[in-house]
C-alpha cells in the first residue's frame, strides 16, 4: 500500500518567516494530495489541495508543489502567523483521484512565535 | 465541523470492557470513515464505509468493528478494549459525487483504556 513520510515533525518560525513542510509518497499511482490543518481539541481542516496533472497551486500565504518524478509535495506558509500554529498533515490518494482513500503522514506540529 | 458529531467527546473505561463510538452526520455524504490518531503516527485509518451496504477494512482494522446504522450514522465497537487503543478517534464523511475530495472530519472523541 501507500506509504507517505513527512518532515519536520516539529517546526518552530517567527511570526513573518515563512514555514515549509515536506512529504513523500510511495506509490506511483497517487494523483491527489491534500493538505489538512488541525487546530488544538479540533478536527483536521483541509487547507490546500492538488492533483498530479498541477505542479503547484497556491491560495493567498499558502502553497502546495508537487514533484511526480520525485514522488515528493511540499507546503509553503508565507508570511506565518499565530493563527497558523497548528499540527499539518499531509495526504495522498490512490487512483481515481478522489478521497476515497486517504493515507496520511505522520504530522508537522508548527508553532508560530511573536 | 459541527456537520460531523460524535459522542462521546471523552471516555475512560477498563481492560475487557465492550465500548462503542457513534459518529452521525447532517452533511448528507455517502462515505463515512473512522480513523485513530496517535502522537507521531498521524491518522491511521480503521473502517470506511462508501454506503449503508458496504463496509471495508482499513489499515489496523484489527480489534475494531463498525456498524453503518443508516447514511446519517456510523458506529465503531471496540468488543474488549484493550490499553493499546488509548487514542483520539475521529469520525470523517466524504461525497465525491459532487466533484469535491474533502473530508469532513468531527471534532474526535478521546478514549483511555485502563
Amino acid at each position: 500500500g501507500e506509504n507517505v513520510e513527512q518532515h519536520p515533525s516539529t517546526l518552530s518560525v517567527q511570526e513573518g518567516d515563512s514555514a515549509v513542510i515536506k512529504c513523500t509518497y510511495s506509490d506511483s499511482a497517487s494523483n491527489y494530495f491534500p493538505w489538512y490543518k488541525q487546530e488544538l481539541g479540533k478536527g483536521p481542516q483541509l487547507i490546500i489541495d492538488i492533483r498530479s496533472n498541477v505542479g503547484e497551486k497556491k491560495d493567498q500565504r499558502i502553497a502546495v508543489t508537487l514533484n511526480k518524478t520525485a514522488k515528493h509535495f511540499s507546503l509553503h506558509i508565507t508570511e506565518t502567523q499565530p493563527e497558523d500554529s497548528a499540527v499539518y498533515f499531509c495526504a495522498a490518494s490512490i487512483g481515481t483521484g478522489t478521497a476515497s482513500k486517504l493515507t496520511f503522514g505522520t504530522g508537522t506540529r508548527l508553532q508560530v512565535t511573536l | 465541523d459541527a456537520d460531523v458529531t460524535q459522542t462521546p467527546r471523552n471516555r475512560i473505561t477498563k481492560t475487557g470492557k465492550r465500548i462503542m463510538l457513534e459518529c452521525s452526520q447532517t452533511k448528507g455524504h455517502d462515505r463515512m470513515y473512522w480513523y485513530r490518531q496517535d502522537p507521531g503516527l498521524g491518522l491511521r485509518l480503521i473502517y470506511y464505509s462508501f454506503d449503508v451496504k458496504d463496509i471495508n477494512k482499513g489499515e489496523i482494522s484489527d480489534g475494531y468493528s463498525v456498524s453503518r446504522q443508516a447514511q446519517a450514522k456510523f458506529s465503531l465497537s471496540l468488543e474488549s478494549a484493550i490499553p493499546n487503543q488509548t487514542a483520539l478517534y475521529f469520525c470523517a464523511t466524504a461525497n465525491p459525487g459532487q466533484g469535491a475530495n474533502e473530508q469532513f472530519f468531527g471534532p474526535g472523541t478521546r478514549l483511555t483504556v485502563l
